[in-house]
């Protein structure tokens, strides 16, 4: 079965500095990854995907992230965190081989509060 | 450009009364979901529907009907409501492939008393 972890409910960082906010995943076939965000009382937006091709995916506001096969992770990185990407992210799995059904539906992590302080 | 649109923003219901949450898009998206959001439990899967006239049972069905109207819109029924469905409720659409993600609306924050 399809799942994803986010393993840290929440991570602080000082602004300035590089942030990472954790994702690994299980799935039977190649996955497709996707990242959102969630401002305060807003709905998610969609920050990044991974379908195929380079490793290191680049999407809105700065961000980033890596997918590596091995270690079936896909972290969101940004080289210098801003106050104001102080939010909720979620981390989203797919696995085409299971599309169709229940089995195609995106399975969400629980999401990563991220804080960042002046 | 509207995109996914959800109403009402707020609603506080009693115990036992009804209402409709109502969703709609205009991207001519084929799927279209309702989710749940409470504080550690991340988003939960209620109902969603792959195509125009079909609907299908998610994570946590119980309590709740839902209706996909037509292409745009797709409604969430609470017959009886009760505290534990106290939540903020999003609406998502999508394309029908596994290469896209969802389009999320900006949530209908619901309190049972």
């Amino acid at each position: 079965a399809q799942s994803v972890a986010q393993p840290e409910d929440q991570v602080n960082v000082a602004e300035g500095n590089p942030l990472t906010v954790k994702c690994t995943y299980s799935v039977s076939g190649n996955p497709y990854l996707f990242w959102y965000v969630q401002y305060p009382n807003r709905g998610l937006q969609f920050l990044l995907k991974y379908i195929t091709g380079d490793n290191l995916v680049k999407g809105s506001y700065g961000f980033e992230a890596e997918f590596n096969k091995s270690q079936t992770s896909f972290h969101l990185k940004k080289p210098s965190a801003l106050v104001s990407d102080s939010a909720l992210y979620f981390c989203a799995v797919r696995d085409p081989l299971n599309y169709g059904g229940s089995q195609g539906n995106l399975i969400f992590g629980k999401g990563t509060k991220l804080s960042v302080k002046p | 450009n509207a995109g996914v649109t959800q109403t009402p923003k707020f609603q506080v219901l009693k115990t036992g009364q009804s209402m409709t949450l109502q969703c709609a898009q205009d991207m001519n998206h084929n799927s279209m979901y309702w989710y749940r959001q409470d504080p550690g439990m991340g988003l939960r899967l209620i109902y969603y529907s792959a195509s125009e006239g079909t609907t299908d049972k998610g994570e946590v069905p119980n309590g709740y009907n839902v209706s996909r109207l037509n292409k745009r819109e797709f409604s969430l029924r609470l017959e009886s409501a009760a505290p534990s469905q106290t939540s903020v409720y999003f609406c998502a659409s999508s394309e029908h492939g596994h290469n896209y993600g969802y389009t999320f609306g900006s949530g209908t924050r619901l309190t049972v008393v």
